[in-house]
């Protein structure tokens, strides 16, 4: 079963404006990442948010965190074109050393 | 691709016929992982190494059995391939339990 769900499942902007995704989880985790695929590609880790952390920013990048509600999102500041790519959360449970991740979302941004 | 490769990165086999992937690593790390990605399942784990010799599975294993001889080759094959089985095979590394780094992928298509 999915650990992670992403919303919305597609996502489609302007250049310049701000994207958020967001990503549900079930159980207690030790951190939750966030990986973008280009299209034939594969994934490439973006960012790491530890269960004790709320909030990590990395360049255009804003992820927060909120155990409470088992929910993470993340912001992409001032979008490119370039950004377009399908975005994927990742949770690492306390129970085990692996990652589970979400079906991700498609984030299209048009020039 | 962060000093990981997959080999063959496309190929088209026949139902009943084995079939090998690998992944080769240069970067001495501990771990190594399979993946497959569907639409609709996003990634989900096939099987992983956690040392030389050392290995687990995943949530889809079924029909999938890996080796690791060495620390840098991560071996994946169908005994026997079935059309369930076509899909896009991703390898990855990590050091830690955090940020796994991505193989290109390997598209296979079982007839």
């Amino acid at each position: 079963s999915q650990q992670g769900e992403e919303d919305p499942q597609a996502l489609s902007i302007q250049e310049g404006e701000n994207a958020t995704m967001n990503c549900s989880y079930k159980t207690s985790i030790n951190n939750l990442q966030w990986y973008r695929q280009n299209s034939g590609r594969g994934l490439v880790h973006l960012i790491l948010i530890r269960s004790n952390e709320r909030e990590k920013h990395s360049g255009r990048l804003r992820v927060t965190l909120d155990t409470s509600k088992k929910s993470s999102s993340l912001l992409i500041t001032a979008s490119r074109a370039a950004d377009t790519a399908s975005y994927f959360c990742a949770t690492e449970e306390t129970s085990g050393s692996r990652l589970t991740f979400g079906e991700g979302t498609q984030l299209t941004v048009n020039p | 691709d962060a000093g990981i490769t997959q080999s063959p990165r496309h190929k088209v086999t026949e139902t009943g016929t084995p079939v090998t992937l690998r992944c080769h690593q240069t970067e001495n790390h501990r771990y190594m992982y399979w993946y497959r990605q569907d639409p609709g399942h996003g990634l989900r784990l096939i099987h992983y190494s956690y040392g030389v010799k050392d290995t687990d599975k995943g949530e889809v294993s079924d029909g999938y059995s890996v080796s690791r001889s060495k620390t840098e080759d991560f071996l994946l094959t169908l005994e026997s391939a079935t059309s369930s089985q076509t899909s896009v095979y991703f390898c990855a590394m990590s050091e830690s339990t955090d940020t796994q780094y991505f193989g290109p992928g390997t598209r296979l298509t079982v007839l």
